[in-house]
């Protein structure tokens, strides 16, 4: 059964914190992707990755930043977290057969509150 | 500007009846339409994907229709069931490697 695990499925940080999400799939996915769900705006694309150590911007990665140092490992780093930051953030793999269309395989979500 | 729009109002149906979602978008020529059920706390899960090329697409209970010329998909659960509460999102994709989420429709079936 494919897996999508999230280092934390609730966090309370502190305004300035640096925070670190992380992301592990056990299916050799090559893409990766952090979202943030907020309610009424749907899932954001933060970042995604097609490959190793390869990152490219999404659509709100102001604030952000990302690692991929192995391929089933994805970080999501928040360089000083502030308030507009609490969200729950998902994160997500696919296969890549060329097109980039394949169905994502969701984690569990962290509900992250910055105070 | 590209959105994706889906009914923000909760759709609440007898169980037995058919759930008919839908999902229009403008300003997009997607390649590929996905739908997900999302559970409250969870991440969303993949139900069916349906090709600009294709016109209807079924799974078990569920049933997708893809309209470009509308720029329209309609997610339909027949013989619903309490169990089929849910939010269910439509994505869109363009053929890169990028897919756009709606916000979803909350749907409540009652027994």
């Amino acid at each position: 059964d494919v897996k999508v695990t999230q280092s934390s499925r609730y966090l309370v940080k502190r305004t300035g914190e640096k925070v670190f999400l992380e992301c592990v799939q056990d299916m050799d996915h090559e893409n990766m992707f952090w979202y943030r769900q907020d309610p009424g705006l749907g899932l954001r694309l933060i970042y995604f990755s097609y490959d190793v150590k390869m990152k490219e911007k999404g659509d709100i990665p102001e604030g952000y930043s990302v690692s991929r140092e192995k391929k089933e490992r994805f970080s999501l780093i928040l360089e000083s977290a502030s308030t507009n930051q609490t969200s729950m953030y998902l994160c997500a793999s696919s296969t890549n057969t060329g097109t980039g269309n394949n169905e994502q395989y969701f984690g569990p979500g962290t509900r992250l509150t910055v105070t | 500007s590209q959105k994706i729009e889906q009914n923000s109002e909760a759709l609440n149906i007898q169980e037995g009846k058919t759930a008919t979602l839908t999902c229009n978008y403008t300003n997009y020529s997607p390649a590929y339409l996905q739908w997900y059920r999302q559970d409250p706390g969870r991440g969303p899960v993949f139900l069916l994907l349906i090709r600009e090329n294709e016109k209807e697409k079924r799974k078990e209970r569920l049933k997708v229709t893809f309209d470009t010329t509308l720029k329209q998909s309609l997610f339909h659960i027949t013989a619903s069931q309490p169990a089929d509460s849910a939010t269910y999102l439509c994505a869109l994709s363009t053929g890169g490697f990028k897919t756009i989420f709606g916000a979803g429709t909350r749907l409540f079936v009652k027994a």
